[in-house]
């Protein structure tokens, strides 16, 4: 079945780092590739996402490639800030096996230290 | 545009007590999922549905769990009876068609004491 899984958090970070938060995953077909973000108190919401090999979905800052040779979609950021503390979920979907729901990763937590 | 709107935004009972979440999605779209999200993990699906149909229920709990999507629009879910282990966050989810970006409510977190 599909799966994704990401590295443990939580990730502390003083501000103006360099982030890094790995995610790999296990799927059929040709899924497409999401990260998700839940600030405290909110729901989640779609960060960017990247749908065929080798795309690279952008958004506020954030990247991830998606790497089919590596089965990966790693979320980077060249300057954080404290505003970006939240939990950071990637996800799949794979349309082509059925399977239309999206499976998520376990949740990185990402403090971000002025 | 409205957002996904879920109520309520919290919820506390008693095991063996009944309970209901609601969840109006974005005007116009016709997919709607429900997800379950327990402390420290990524939501799981419970239900989907393509407009008043439930096409993937396969992780929905039949014995203690229902949902309904009347008219293809609001949906509710429901447990009856709550048991201690259903203390969670409920997602409601919707998007355009089944291929298209999912846009998430704010949750209804409950907690069964």
């Amino acid at each position: 079945g599909n799966s994704v899984t990401q590295m443990e958090g939580p990730v502390t970070l003083s501000e103006e780092a360099f982030l890094t938060i790995n995610c790999t995953y296990t799927a059929t077909g040709y899924p497409s590739l999401f990260w998700y973000v839940q600030y405290p108190g909110e729901g989640l919401q779609l960060l960017l996402k990247a749908t065929k090999a080798d795309d690279k979905g952008s958004n506020k800052g954030f990247e991830a490639t998606y790497r089919k040779e590596t089965t990966s979609f790693h979320l980077e950021k060249g300057s954080v800030q404290v505003s970006d503390s939240a939990v950071y979920f990637c996800a799949l979907s794979a349309p082509d096996t059925g399977r239309r729901a999206l499976t998520f990763g376990s949740g990185t937590r990402l403090q971000v230290q002025p | 545009e409205a957002g996904v709107v879920q109520s309520p935004r919290y919820k506390i009972i008693e095991k063996k007590q009944p309970v209901a979440f609601w969840c109006n999605p974005i005007s116009g779209h016709n997919t709607l999922y429900w997800y379950l999200q327990n402390l420290g993990q990524g939501p799981e699906l419970l239900i989907r549905y393509e407009n008043e149909e439930a096409v993937d229920d396969s992780q929905l709990p039949k014995d203690r769990f229902s949902a309904e999507r009347l008219k293809g629009v609001d949906s509710t879910l429901k447990i009856q009876p709550a048991e201690l282990g259903d203390s969670a966050v409920y997602l409601c989810a919707s998007s355009l068609s089944q291929l298209d970006t999912q846009y998430f409510g704010p949750g209804t977190r409950l907690t069964v004491l």
